[in-house]
């Protein structure tokens, strides 16, 4: 049963810190996405990526926050320095298909990673 | 995995009945409209979309209608069962784009 994982699931940090967040994509999807869970916003996209290449990622703090992919079975999303409002669920989506195609509608999120910076 | 617990609108349903979930959009421009389920404590997870020049779709025991008149977004839920209980998320997208833009979501609990 192919699934998204992201590590670390749980993560508490001080003001400051760096974070890094990993996420494996289901084998053989070339798009991945980073999404970010509050209560006050909603879910927002971060950033995405097609096979590989960073196609935008106009929804992230610039200044902290970086997405990258090294390889196709990793996305990384990094923050640094953590700051307390960066405190949220942070999604990671793979998905398959090209440009027009209805199969774009269909992200298979990971369990996310709920991030405290206190 | 995590949700977080949103100040949302909320439905409750007996089991057994049936649900209808709204979603008002914005952009008249967007070619597809898809719902998300979000369980507790775990990512959203696709549940069925929609062409902006259908009206009706029909999946396994869900329905999605589209107003494109009146901009609204319909999912209707048959015979509702206490694993249909999570928040459901509209999501529009635009041919040619990769990215989903998603509602704010609504609350559903199934009452056994």
């Amino acid at each position: 049963d192919a699934r998204v994982t992201q590590t670390p699931r749980h993560k508490v940090t001080e003001m400051g810190q760096e974070v890094t967040m990993r996420c494996q994509p289901i084998l053989g999807h070339n798009t991945v996405f980073w999404y970010r869970q509050t209560m006050m916003q909603g879910l927002e996209l971060l950033a995405y990526f097609r096979n590989r290449a960073p196609l935008d990622d106009s929804g992230m703090p610039k200044d902290r926050f970086s997405a990258e992919m090294p390889d196709a079975t990793l996305a990384t999303l990094k923050i640094q320095p953590s700051e307390p409002r960066d405190s949220a669920v942070y999604f990671c989506a793979s998905g398959t298909g090209g440009r027009g195609s209805l199969s774009y509608n269909e992200q298979f999120f990971g369990p996310g990673t709920r991030l405290t910076v206190l | 995995g995590e949700s977080v617990g949103l100040h949302l609108p909320t439905l409750s349903v007996q089991e057994g009945d049936n649900s209808i979930i709204n979603c008002a959009y914005s952009n008249s421009a967007s070619d597809y409209f898809i719902w998300y389920k979000q369980e507790s404590g775990k990512g959203p997870q696709f549940i069925i979309d929609i062409r902006s020049n259908m009206d009706k779709r029909q999946g396994q025991r869900v329905t999605v209608l589209l107003n494109k008149t009146v901009k609204h977004l319909s999912l209707q839920i048959a015979a509702t069962q206490p694993g249909d209980s999570a928040v459901y998320f509209c999501a529009e997208r635009k041919t040619g784009a990769n990215n989903l833009f998603f509602g704010t979501g609504t609350r559903l609990t199934v009452i056994p």
